[in-house]
Protein backbone atom coordinates (compact mmCIF):
# COMPACT_ATOMS: atom_id res chain seq x y z
CA UNK A 1 0.00 0.00 0.00
CA UNK A 2 1.01 3.69 -0.31
CA UNK A 3 0.62 6.12 2.29
CA UNK A 4 -0.20 9.54 0.98
CA UNK A 5 -0.19 12.80 2.60
CA UNK A 6 -2.34 15.56 2.19
CA UNK A 7 -2.08 19.09 3.01
CA UNK A 8 -3.39 21.63 4.43
CA UNK A 9 -6.16 19.45 5.45
CA UNK A 10 -8.63 22.17 5.85
CA UNK A 11 -8.88 26.37 4.52
CA UNK A 12 -11.11 29.27 4.36
CA UNK A 13 -9.71 31.28 1.92
CA UNK A 14 -11.00 34.72 0.43
CA UNK A 15 -13.03 34.60 -3.18
CA UNK A 16 -10.70 35.59 -6.14
CA UNK A 17 -7.35 34.14 -4.39
CA UNK A 18 -6.28 30.72 -4.87
CA UNK A 19 -4.76 27.89 -3.22
CA UNK A 20 -2.46 25.15 -3.71
CA UNK A 21 -2.98 21.41 -2.54
CA UNK A 22 0.06 19.39 -2.03
CA UNK A 23 0.33 15.27 -1.88
CA UNK A 24 3.03 13.52 -1.21
CA UNK A 25 3.35 9.78 -1.42
CA UNK A 26 5.63 7.55 0.40
CA UNK A 27 7.04 5.70 -2.71
CA UNK A 28 6.83 5.94 -6.25
CA UNK A 29 3.45 6.12 -8.24
CA UNK A 30 3.41 6.28 -11.95
CA UNK A 31 0.27 7.94 -12.25
CA UNK A 32 -2.13 10.60 -9.05
CA UNK A 33 -5.27 11.74 -9.11
CA UNK A 34 -7.45 14.29 -8.19
CA UNK A 35 -11.04 14.64 -6.88
CA UNK A 36 -13.49 16.86 -5.63
CA UNK A 37 -16.24 15.47 -3.13
CA UNK A 38 -19.12 18.07 -2.90
CA UNK A 39 -21.05 17.72 0.68
CA UNK A 40 -23.23 13.94 0.52
CA UNK A 41 -21.57 13.50 -3.25
CA UNK A 42 -19.42 10.60 -4.25
CA UNK A 43 -16.28 11.49 -5.75
CA UNK A 44 -15.75 13.46 -8.72
CA UNK A 45 -12.21 12.56 -11.04
CA UNK A 46 -10.99 16.24 -11.50
CA UNK A 47 -7.52 15.21 -13.57
CA UNK A 48 -4.70 12.54 -13.88
CA UNK A 49 -0.85 13.61 -12.88
CA UNK A 50 1.36 12.38 -15.08
CA UNK A 51 5.15 12.64 -14.07
CA UNK A 52 6.87 14.08 -16.98
CA UNK A 53 3.74 15.34 -19.30
CA UNK A 54 0.66 17.73 -18.40
CA UNK A 55 -2.10 16.35 -16.57
CA UNK A 56 -5.00 15.14 -18.08
CA UNK A 57 -8.07 16.89 -17.48
CA UNK A 58 -12.04 15.76 -17.12
CA UNK A 59 -14.94 16.99 -18.94
CA UNK A 60 -15.85 20.49 -17.19
CA UNK A 61 -12.76 20.70 -15.30
CA UNK A 62 -9.77 23.12 -17.22
CA UNK A 63 -6.69 23.54 -16.67
CA UNK A 64 -6.62 27.31 -15.97
CA UNK A 65 -9.16 26.69 -13.21
CA UNK A 66 -7.15 23.89 -11.78
CA UNK A 67 -3.58 23.81 -13.04
CA UNK A 68 -1.74 20.48 -11.52
CA UNK A 69 2.42 19.79 -11.35
CA UNK A 70 3.72 16.75 -11.08
CA UNK A 71 7.23 17.31 -10.82
CA UNK A 72 8.57 13.46 -9.94
CA UNK A 73 6.72 10.28 -9.04
CA UNK A 74 6.33 10.76 -5.65
CA UNK A 75 4.62 14.06 -5.15
CA UNK A 76 1.36 16.56 -6.95
CA UNK A 77 0.13 19.76 -6.16
CA UNK A 78 -2.85 21.11 -7.30
CA UNK A 79 -4.06 24.45 -7.52
CA UNK A 80 -7.57 26.03 -7.16
CA UNK A 81 -7.44 29.06 -8.89
CA UNK A 82 -9.39 32.69 -8.34
CA UNK A 83 -11.98 30.58 -6.53
CA UNK A 84 -15.53 31.02 -5.65
CA UNK A 85 -17.87 30.21 -3.30
CA UNK A 86 -18.71 26.97 -5.95
CA UNK A 87 -15.43 25.37 -5.43
CA UNK A 88 -16.19 24.77 -1.30
CA UNK A 89 -15.77 20.80 -1.18
CA UNK A 90 -12.97 18.48 -0.38
CA UNK A 91 -10.15 17.52 -2.79
CA UNK A 92 -8.90 14.75 -2.48
CA UNK A 93 -5.67 12.87 -4.24
CA UNK A 94 -4.86 9.60 -4.85
CA UNK A 95 -2.63 7.30 -6.69
CA UNK A 96 -1.16 3.70 -6.11
CA UNK A 97 2.12 1.52 -7.48
CA UNK A 98 -0.42 -0.93 -8.90
CA UNK A 99 -4.09 -1.28 -9.43
CA UNK A 100 -5.27 0.20 -6.40
CA UNK A 101 -4.92 3.61 -5.24
CA UNK A 102 -5.09 5.24 -2.04
CA UNK A 103 -6.27 8.32 -0.76
CA UNK A 104 -4.89 11.32 0.91
CA UNK A 105 -6.48 12.76 3.76
CA UNK A 106 -8.58 15.56 1.74
CA UNK A 107 -8.25 18.98 2.38
CA UNK A 108 -11.63 20.33 2.77
CA UNK A 109 -11.76 24.21 1.70
CA UNK A 110 -14.68 26.73 2.54
CA UNK A 111 -14.73 29.82 -0.11
CA UNK A 112 -16.21 33.19 1.32
CA UNK B 1 -20.55 6.75 -20.79
CA UNK B 2 -19.09 4.51 -17.94
CA UNK B 3 -21.66 4.37 -15.06
CA UNK B 4 -21.27 2.62 -11.31
CA UNK B 5 -24.61 2.24 -10.02
CA UNK B 6 -24.85 1.39 -5.94
CA UNK B 7 -28.22 1.30 -4.17
CA UNK B 8 -27.86 4.92 -1.65
CA UNK B 9 -29.85 3.12 1.00
CA UNK B 10 -29.46 3.89 3.83
CA UNK B 11 -29.02 0.30 4.70
CA UNK B 12 -29.45 -0.61 8.17
CA UNK B 13 -28.71 -3.58 9.87
CA UNK B 14 -28.67 -4.93 13.59
CA UNK B 15 -25.24 -5.57 15.23
CA UNK B 16 -24.41 -9.22 14.16
CA UNK B 17 -26.06 -9.36 11.30
CA UNK B 18 -24.86 -9.59 7.56
CA UNK B 19 -24.63 -6.44 5.47
CA UNK B 20 -24.61 -6.56 1.76
CA UNK B 21 -24.07 -3.87 -0.74
CA UNK B 22 -24.29 -4.07 -4.35
CA UNK B 23 -22.84 -2.37 -7.42
CA UNK B 24 -23.52 -2.88 -11.15
CA UNK B 25 -21.42 -1.16 -13.37
CA UNK B 26 -21.94 -0.50 -17.32
CA UNK B 27 -18.18 -1.18 -19.15
CA UNK B 28 -17.41 -4.30 -20.04
CA UNK B 29 -14.56 -4.42 -20.34
CA UNK B 30 -13.79 -3.53 -16.72
CA UNK B 31 -11.17 -5.34 -15.14
CA UNK B 32 -10.63 -4.13 -11.31
CA UNK B 33 -12.90 -3.54 -8.87
CA UNK B 34 -12.87 -2.24 -5.21
CA UNK B 35 -14.72 -1.05 -2.35
CA UNK B 36 -13.74 2.07 -0.26
CA UNK B 37 -14.78 2.82 3.25
CA UNK B 38 -15.30 6.27 4.26
CA UNK B 39 -16.20 7.28 7.33
CA UNK B 40 -18.08 11.08 7.61
CA UNK B 41 -15.73 13.55 7.69
CA UNK B 42 -12.54 11.11 6.23
CA UNK B 43 -11.10 9.67 3.16
CA UNK B 44 -12.36 6.88 1.66
CA UNK B 45 -10.31 3.67 2.72
CA UNK B 46 -9.47 0.86 0.56
CA UNK B 47 -11.11 -2.04 2.12
CA UNK B 48 -11.44 -4.73 -0.49
CA UNK B 49 -10.04 -4.98 -4.66
CA UNK B 50 -11.06 -7.88 -6.70
CA UNK B 51 -9.81 -8.80 -10.38
CA UNK B 52 -11.49 -11.91 -11.15
CA UNK B 53 -15.30 -14.00 -11.32
CA UNK B 54 -15.68 -15.62 -7.77
CA UNK B 55 -15.81 -14.64 -3.87
CA UNK B 56 -12.84 -12.73 -2.40
CA UNK B 57 -12.44 -13.10 1.64
CA UNK B 58 -10.74 -10.90 3.76
CA UNK B 59 -11.80 -11.46 7.59
CA UNK B 60 -15.19 -9.95 7.63
CA UNK B 61 -15.70 -9.10 4.41
CA UNK B 62 -16.38 -10.73 1.48
CA UNK B 63 -16.12 -9.44 -2.27
CA UNK B 64 -18.43 -10.99 -4.81
CA UNK B 65 -17.65 -10.53 -8.71
CA UNK B 66 -19.69 -11.80 -11.47
CA UNK B 67 -18.54 -10.01 -14.83
CA UNK B 68 -21.33 -11.65 -17.14
CA UNK B 69 -23.64 -9.97 -15.17
CA UNK B 70 -21.31 -6.47 -14.34
CA UNK B 71 -22.06 -6.98 -10.66
CA UNK B 72 -19.81 -6.52 -7.69
CA UNK B 73 -20.97 -6.72 -4.36
CA UNK B 74 -19.67 -6.82 -0.78
CA UNK B 75 -20.61 -8.93 2.55
CA UNK B 76 -20.19 -7.73 6.17
CA UNK B 77 -20.67 -10.63 7.88
CA UNK B 78 -20.97 -10.01 11.69
CA UNK B 79 -21.51 -6.26 11.38
CA UNK B 80 -20.06 -4.15 13.95
CA UNK B 81 -21.62 0.08 15.03
CA UNK B 82 -17.65 0.49 13.95
CA UNK B 83 -18.78 -0.68 10.69
CA UNK B 84 -21.29 2.28 10.43
CA UNK B 85 -20.11 4.11 7.13
CA UNK B 86 -20.51 5.09 3.43
CA UNK B 87 -18.85 2.69 0.58
CA UNK B 88 -17.74 3.26 -2.56
CA UNK B 89 -17.62 1.13 -5.28
CA UNK B 90 -15.21 1.53 -7.81
CA UNK B 91 -14.34 0.85 -11.01
CA UNK B 92 -11.17 0.80 -13.23
CA UNK B 93 -11.61 0.19 -17.07
CA UNK B 94 -8.76 0.56 -18.53
CA UNK B 95 -4.69 1.27 -18.88
CA UNK B 96 -5.32 4.68 -17.37
CA UNK B 97 -6.26 3.16 -14.28
CA UNK B 98 -8.91 6.29 -12.90
CA UNK B 99 -11.52 4.63 -11.18
CA UNK B 100 -15.08 5.32 -11.61
CA UNK B 101 -17.07 5.88 -8.29
CA UNK B 102 -20.56 4.89 -7.08
CA UNK B 103 -22.54 7.38 -5.42
CA UNK B 104 -21.96 5.27 -2.26
CA UNK B 105 -24.19 2.84 0.33
CA UNK B 106 -24.77 4.77 3.51
CA UNK B 107 -24.77 1.66 6.29
CA UNK B 108 -25.73 2.20 9.59
CA UNK B 109 -25.32 -0.95 11.87
CA UNK B 110 -27.46 -1.11 15.24
CA UNK B 111 -26.32 -1.98 18.49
Amino acid sequence: SAVISQKPSRDICQRGTSLTIQCQVDSQVTMMFWYRQQPGQSLTLIATANQGSEATYESGFVIDKFPISRPNLTFSTLTVSNMSPEDSSIYLCSGGAQAEAFFGQGTRLTVV
Amino acid sequence: QKEVEQNSGPLSVPEGAIASLNCTYSDRVSQSFFWYRQYSGKSPELIMSIYSNGDKEDGRFTAQLNKASQYVSLLIRDSQPSDSATYLCAVNSGSARQLTFGSGTQLTVLP
